[in-house]
């Protein structure tokens, strides 16, 4: 069936270090994606998103790429705190409609 | 604080009872959604209104499921006869209309625990 997946369930790094975290989607016909970040007991916090027409966005501190050939995302975090330590999701709109499909997450450790 | 507000934070019930929850989205947005996630788990979609219309229905959302949005704003989520299956956490989302391709924001869920 459709999914959107992440290729590493944990990630430890050091303070200071930039982070890479990867997602695959397999519907290519998704054309809309957002990265979320959620702290325990919180709900998802919008990160950054792209579309299906750009191959890179940047943000503070924040880049998205898309690989439309091979289906993959990853979000790039810059000199990474341990405020950013938390799960990070990737999620895509698959039809233009309004669902988000959710990959199971990627969580974050940040090292001090 | 204008962010998506959910109530309330947690629901502790017995197998069988009622519960109701309730979303009060961003102001000025006319798309709302519903979603349920368990533990380790990312949020799976269950529907989504624009303004009053319920525009989309998994096929999670079994018939013990109920949501309305009856003026457009605030929006209710029924669960009848609760069973343990149904302990998660239900987070509601709104986004800005038209398409698809605007950021949903989040409010932080209601955790139901089902005793």
């Amino acid at each position: 069936g459709e999914s959107v997946g992440l290729h590493l369930p944990t990630l430890s790094v050091q303070e200071g270090d930039n982070s890479i975290i990867n997602c695959a989607y397999s519907n290519s016909a998704s054309d809309y994606f957002i990265w979320y970040k959620q702290e325990s007991g919180k709900g998802p916090q919008f990160i950054i998103d792209i579309r299906s027409n750009m191959d890179k966005r940047q943000g503070q501190r924040v880049t998205v790429l898309l690989n439309k050939t091979v289906k993959h995302l990853s979000l790039q975090i810059a000199a990474t705190q341990p405020g950013d330590s938390a799960v990070y999701f990737c999620a895509e709109n698959p039809d233009q409609g309004g669902k988000l499909i959710f990959g199971q997450g990627t969580e974050l450790s940040v090292k001090p | 604080d204008t962010g998506v507000s959910q109530n309330p934070r947690h629901k502790i019930t017995k197998r069988g009872q009622n519960v109701t929850f309730r979303c009060d989205p961003i102001s000025e947005h006319n798309r709302l959604y519903w979603y349920r996630q368990t533990l380790g788990q990312g949020p799976e979609f269950l529907t989504y209104f624009q303004n009053e219309a319920q525009l989309e229905k998994s096929r999670l959302l079994s018939d013990r499921f109920s949501a309305e949005r009856p003026k457009g704003s605030f929006s209710t989520l029924e669960i009848q006869r609760t069973e343990q299956g149904d302990s998660a956490m239900y987070l509601c989302a709104s986004s800005l209309g038209g398409s698809g391709n605007q950021p949903q924001h989040f409010g932080d869920g209601t955790r139901l625990s089902i005793l």
